[in-house]
């Protein structure tokens, strides 16, 4: 596509459950990142896919905390037994494979643990 | 280990006025420093990269190695310039990854 679509847009969720967040790269994006917007957090970077390599996972916050890549395209985010600290916006971005222009990112999914 | 300070969480100022936005960094290596802005319910989006030396919609950012900054500035605030501000750090030990600062949020009053 144009851009990089996230779905969905908002969720609403009960402590306790758990969420699929999705994020659709920009064709031919080789890299994928999520962060988790919060306020007054900034941009809290929480996994990275490269290609083929290995994801790094060094900022997902817990175990709770899962993403996938499948056929090096659309992405995953998977969070179990939401908990309320775990609202926040999560932004889905993607770039080609060297950094020099920057990322693109979605429009974010606004996730509300209640 | 690799970070990005932004000390003002507001800046608030009047049309015409000059804004400066500070941004500090941390990091060993040879620093490659972003800005991104994110306007009322838009998305996120590049504002300027150092390495291109560019003025996008009057701002501009000047590496200093030697304070670790890159602030950005502009001379003449607009009203359309309210947004929030984010300086990011691409981090590149090993994986390729932006390290964003906390954010400012620029206020512009008629």
């Amino acid at each position: 596509g144009a851009g990089v679509s996230q779905s969905p847009s908002n969720k609403v969720t009960e402590k306790g459950k758990d969420v699929e967040l999705r994020c659709d790269p920009i064709s031919g994006h080789t890299a994928l990142y999520w962060y988790r917007q919060s306020l007054g957090q900034g941009l809290e970077f929480l996994i990275y896919f490269q290609g083929n390599s290995a994801p790094d996972k060094s900022g997902l916050p817990s175990d709770r905390f899962s993403a996938e890549r499948t056929g090096g395209s659309v992405s995953t985010l998977t969070i179990q037994r939401t908990q309320q600290e775990d609202s926040a916006v999560y932004l889905c971005a993607s770039s080609l494979a060297r950094q020099g222009v920057g990322y693109t990112f979605g429009s974010g999914t606004r996730l509300t643990v209640v | 280990a690799q970070r990005v300070t932004q000390p003002e969480k507001l800046l608030s100022v009047f049309k015409g006025a000059p804004v400066e936005l500070k941004c500090n960094y941390s990091y060993s290596g040879s620093p490659e420093l972003f800005w991104y802005v994110q306007y009322s319910r838009q998305r996120l989006q590049l504002l300027l990269r150092h390495i291109s030396r560019e003025s996008i919609k009057g701002f501009t950012a000047d590496l200093n190695k030697g304070e670790t900054s890159f602030h950005l500035k502009k001379p003449f605030a607009q009203e359309e310039d309210s947004a929030m501000y984010y300086c990011a750090l691409l981090f590149s030990g090993g994986y390729n990854k932006l390290i964003f600062g906390a954010g400012t949020r620029l206020a512009v009053h008629p």
